[in-house]
Order: structure tokens, then C-alpha cells, then sequence
């Protein structure tokens, strides 16, 4: 198993310019996430996901849009960067139910940069 | 005020030493708790993960729940290099779909 990937590794937008930062697990997991993380704070959800078609916001929604029309994918969308939105970006997964239904498992990241 | 609480450090200790690090919580209602570590420019990995009161040890690392105190701790024995990285502390309501996360703790472990 892969686990979780996450393309691209880096990426540096321009302010107003706009992104999808791609996500895909391998695990069937039914729960995915979208975290955000600055120095020094820790981690932010951004949006997460209990199944197929069923997203909701996080504790830093705005500025991101998400999408999830299969088990496997949860893209997460960038409209008008701004520089307020340059983070490392993690996406998580976990099963629904089971012996390990508490632990995430994450993704190696996305750096992105908006200047 | 924060629902999850914890000194980013860093924290700096020799090769051996036993490292504390700790997390204050307000919400009651928490009733799983993970410590997560985070080696440079990678994704967190699960370390330890408790449910509820009480201590549970793997190796050289040790997790202690404290619920009457809210307080949340990871001892790590005969520190290694290869402990050095950031120690997130996470809570979780029953079976709740996300989780709150500490802001997460530098320790460097120096030869």
C-alpha cells in the first residue's frame, strides 16, 4: 500500500492565481481530512470528509473548496491565493470503524508559497 | 482559550536523558488522547494512544492520561537523536470525526 499521497510536493502561486492540491489514499479509508500547518501553531482542519459526496468545513474553511466523488481522491481547491494561505499541507485518512478507527494516518505534505 | 494546550519548546536534552512533555486540556469531554511525532518536512505518524485515564507504555515511551487534572503526558526513556522531532498531543470526543491537536513540542535530543 502507497498510504497516503499527496502531489505536489512544492508549489509557489502567484496572489490571485488559483490551485488543486490533490489527495489519494489507498487504505478504503471512508474519513479523509485537510489540514493546514503554520510555524508554531500546530495543526488546522481545513475541511474533512465521512464518505463519498458528504464534505464538511473545518476550522479554517474560507478561501479553500473541496470536493469528494470517490473513496479513494479529496482534492482541495485553492480560489485567489492570497499570502495568508502559505502553510504546509497535510491530507489525513482513518477508517470509519475498527480496531484503529482513532488513528490518521498522513500524507508527506504540500509546501506551498503564495507571493 | 485554547481547547488543547502545549509548550512549543524547543526543548534541548542530552543523549539519555528522560524527556517530559506534556498537554493541558479544558474540554471534559475528550476521551481519547494520542501523542503524534513529526520528524522535519514529513506528516505526522501515530506514537502512543490511550483511551480515557490511565498510563499505557510502549518501548521507551510512556503515555499518562490525567482526566481529574485535564493533563496529558509522554515520557520518553533513554532518549535517542532519533527521537528529535515535534510531539503534537491530540484529543477526540467519543467517536467524533476530528480531532484537536496541540500546537506540538521541538525536542532536540543532542549527542
Amino acid at each position: 500500500n502507497a498510504g497516503v499521497t499527496q502531489t505536489p510536493k512544492f508549489r509557489i502561486l502567484k496572489i490571485g492565481q488559483s490551485m488543486t492540491l490533490q489527495c489519494t489514499q489507498d487504505m478504503n479509508h471512508n474519513y479523509m481530512y485537510w489540514y493546514r500547518q503554520d510555524p508554531g501553531m500546530g495543526l488546522k482542519l481545513i475541511y474533512y470528509s465521512v464518505g463519498a459526496g458528504i464534505t464538511d468545513k473545518g476550522e479554517v474553511p474560507n478561501g479553500y473548496n473541496v470536493s469528494r466523488s470517490t473513496t479513494e481522491d479529496f482534492p482541495l481547491r485553492l480560489e485567489l491565493a492570497a499570502p495568508s494561505q502559505t502553510s504546509v499541507y497535510f491530507c489525513a485518512s482513518r477508517e470509519a470503524n475498527g480496531n484503529r478507527d482513532y488513528e490518521q494516518y498522513f500524507g508527506p505534505g504540500t509546501r506551498l508559497t503564495v507571493t | 482559550q485554547k481547547e488543547v494546550e502545549q509548550d512549543p519548546g524547543p526543548l534541548s536534552v542530552p543523549e539519555g536523558a528522560i524527556v517530559s512533555l506534556n498537554c493541558t486540556y479544558s474540554n471534559s469531554a475528550f476521551q481519547y488522547f494520542m501523542w503524534y511525532r513529526q520528524y522535519s518536512r514529513k506528516g505526522p505518524e501515530l506514537l502512543m494512544y490511550t483511551y480515557s485515564s490511565g498510563n499505557k507504555e510502549d518501548g521507551r515511551f510512556t503515555a499518562q492520561v490525567d482526566k481529574s487534572s485535564k493533563y496529558i503526558s509522554l515520557f520518553i526513556r533513554d532518549s535517542q537523536p532519533s527521537d528529535s522531532a515535534t510531539y503534537l498531543c491530540a484529543t477526540r470526543i467519543g467517536t467524533a470525526s476530528k480531532l484537536t491537536f496541540g500546537t506540538g513540542t521541538r525536542l532536540q535530543v543532542t549527542l
